[in-house]
């Protein structure tokens, strides 16, 4: 089996900096991505991380440590608009479904002015 | 231009009811996935498909059958709806499954009601 925890809320302000942890478990690992979800609207893909560091995409940084079966998403310079959910997902390559991601429960993030 | 499209949006049937979902491609993906999204809960996997006819269960799969007939489309039946199936369904694609960080690309949504 495999599971995945990541915080429910997170709140920080408009031009801050906030990080999104994630922890798995999982009996066979093939990396970590991560989707934003706006309220109402379909998840989107953000990043993929399947080697250990750091990849940046504009704003939005995702970090791998495979041997502490960890992630983060990093948030810079926070907008209004980057209020959304946000889910990490893995896929579990010893699953039954191992050609399918399984996602965490989201966190959702509120910037506020 | 999404590339995905979901039909019905929204849906309000009765309990004891057939429903079928439909998620239509045209990006000639191979991998198609039906997931659940409820408060609480994120997104839970309930069937996905690998290839025409080639299909397997999630792990919230129970009540709902699924099939692949062509590439471009993937059904999702709820043989006798349930109040406990009221949710919203996203059907996604991917062109891998993940090796080469293949995203999913996910369709709108549907919202179904069992009342």
């Amino acid at each position: 089996g495999q599971s995945l925890e990541q915080p429910s809320e997170v709140t920080a302000v408009e031009g801050a900096i906030v990080q999104i942890n994630c922890t798995y478990q999982t009996s066979g690992f093939y990396g970590l991505s991560w989707y934003q979800q706006h309220d109402g609207g379909a998840p989107t893909f953000l990043s993929y991380n399947a080697l250990d560091g750091l990849e940046e995409t504009g704003r939005f940084s995702s970090f791998l440590s495979r041997s502490d079966s960890y992630g983060y998403l990093l948030l810079q310079e926070l907008q209004m608009k980057d209020s959304a959910s946000y889910f990490c997902a893995v896929r579990d390559l010893k699953s039954n479904s191992g050609y399918a991601l399984n996602f965490g429960k989201g966190t959702s993030l509120l910037v506020t002015p | 231009d999404a590339g995905i499209t979901q039909s019905p949006r929204h849906k309000v049937t009765e309990t004891g009811t057939p429903v079928t979902l439909r998620c239509h491609q045209t990006e000639n993906h191979r991998y198609m996935y039906w997931y659940r999204q409820d408060p609480g809960h994120g997104l839970r996997l309930i069937h996905y498909s690998y290839g025409v006819k080639d299909t397997d269960k999630g792990e919230v799969s129970d009540g709902y059958s699924v099939s692949r007939s062509k590439t471009e489309d993937f059904l999702l039946t709820l043989e006798s709806a349930t109040s406990s199936q009221t949710s919203v369904y996203f059907c996604a694609i991917s062109a891998g499954t993940g090796e080469l960080g293949y995203g999913y690309t996910f369709g709108s949504g549907t919202r179904l009601t069992v009342v």
